[in-house]
């Protein structure tokens, strides 16, 4: 069965450190993936997208990166974290024209 | 470029009343798909429909109706009977087709409160 796993759960994070999440997916292959944030009481905004490995669209400048370093693995990172940065983040992928969301991770950056 | 929109940022009903989430999109796409979500309070996006751009029926799910209208560029969904448990953020979604990108648009999300 198709599945996607993100961890961790929840984070809290100063101001300034290094960020890393991490997305994967299972039971299918060459999906496109997605990172998506949600600010609080706010609708989802895409971030970025990967159409295969190593590919990497980003949709609005920000202080984030993205990488795509094996065919169904996602990784949102940044070298210094900033307030703005606080939300819920999702990783999702699609194989056709389904989408499937990961269980989401909760930043809090102090 | 796509938009969605959800103009009820938020909605109040008791139980067992019918409620209809509104949403109307923009798109220069001939081909697309519509979805909507649901967000509980534990923040997962719960998948409840999609739609293609060509498929105008509408469709009943248990206490759960959309209504596409391609003429007015909408995609209601109405919930019969109201419970408590349909307390939760529901988003209305567009996917582009036509571009290799793929991704979803989503409105701004009605959150939607059933009082016991």
């Amino acid at each position: 069965s198709q599945t996607i796993h993100q961890w961790p759960a929840t984070l809290v994070q100063p101001v300034g450190s290094p960020l890393s999440l991490e997305c994967t997916v299972e039971g299918t292959s060459n999906p496109n993936l997605y990172w998506y944030r949600q600010a609080a009481g706010r609708g989802l905004q895409l971030l970025f997208y990967s159409v295969g490995i190593g590919q990497i669209s980003s949709e609005v400048p920000q202080n984030l990166s993205a990488s795509r370093p094996q065919d169904r693995q996602f990784i949102l990172s940044s070298k210094k974290l900033l307030l703005s940065d606080s939300g819920f983040y999702l990783c999702a992928w699609s194989p056709g024209q389904g989408y499937t969301f990961g269980s989401g991770t909760r930043l809090t950056v102090v | 470029a796509q938009k969605v929109t959800q103009a009820q940022t938020e909605i109040s009903v008791v139980e067992k009343e019918d409620v209809t989430l509104d949403c109307v999109y923009e798109t220069r796409d001939t081909t697309y798909y519509l979805f909507w979500y649901k967000q509980p309070p534990s923040g997962e996006l719960v998948f409840l429909i999609r739609r293609n751009s060509f498929d105008e029926q509408n469709e009943i799910s248990g206490r759960y109706s959309w209504n596409f209208q391609k003429s007015t560029s909408s995609f209601n969904f109405t919930i019969t009977a109201s419970q408590v448990v349909d307390s939760a953020v529901y988003f209305c979604a567009l996917s582009d087709v036509d571009t290799g990108r793929r991704a979803l648009t989503f409105g701004s999300g009605t959150r939607l409160q059933v009082q016991p």
